[in-house]
């Protein structure tokens, strides 16, 4: 039982590029979610999905695409990269809205 | 809009002292609220929810609807403890937390 799982673990962009971050879990969890920590920021949300196929919003969506084409993973696109998306990217999922989130390990990304 | 404030972004004590971790939030309604702590090259984990009543490795948090606050406390601190604390609001219902912008603890031995 892996949990909550992030791919890749770091990566370096140049403005412009494009890529998607994965997330994967386990744990047949119907919630997904897509934050970023930056410093002084805390965590805010980016996107996220309440079930298969489908998704939403979240705080900071602008330059984010996403997908959950199947339940245990959720995508996050980057098409054109931008240096103020350097950032820690965190993934989450839970069993219910009402219940603990469990987190991914991060991703850490750098737009050059 | 739902708002959660932490006021202090680092908060340095003694090991052995009390802790006190701040978190004010905004809010009408009846919210859920949380401490969710993320150790060094560690992942974000819950740490304790204000509906658990639980005190979880000696922390404890009340919520004070009148103040509007969730505050983290720990009576004696740890060197273990050191890591980032950040509080979490939900709205009633199945709606995504609303994170604070996070304290970092630090214990000084």
């Amino acid at each position: 039982n892996a949990g909550v799982t992030q791919t890749p673990k770091f990566r370096v962009l140049k403005t412009g590029q494009s890529m998607t971050l994965l997330c994967a879990q386990d744990m047949n969890h119907e919630y997904m979610y897509w934050y970023r920590q930056d410093p002084g920021m805390g965590l805010r949300l980016i996107h996220y999905s309440v079930g298969e196929g489908t998704t939403a919003k979240g705080e900071v969506p602008d330059g984010y695409n996403v997908s959950r084409l199947k339940k245990q993973n959720f995508l996050l696109g980057l098409e054109s990269a931008a240096p103020s998306q350097t950032s820690v990217y965190f993934c989450a999922s839970t069993d219910s809205g009402y219940n603990e989130q469990f987190f991914g390990p991060g991703t850490r990304l750098t737009v050059l | 809009a739902q708002r959660v404030t932490q006021p202090e972004k680092l908060l340095s004590v003694f090991k052995g002292a009390p802790v006190e971790l701040k978190c004010n939030y905004s809010y009408s309604g009846s919210p859920e609220l949380f401490w969710y702590v993320q150790y060094s090259r560690q992942r974000l984990q819950l740490l304790l929810r204000h509906i658990s009543r639980e005190s979880i490795k000696g922390f404890t948090a009340d919520l004070n609807k009148g103040e509007t606050s969730f505050h983290l406390k720990k009576p004696f601190a740890q060197e273990e403890d050191s890591a980032m604390y950040y509080c979490a609001l939900r709205r009633s219902g199945n709606t995504p937390l609303v994170f604070g912008k996070g304290t970092r603890l630090s214990v000084i031995a």
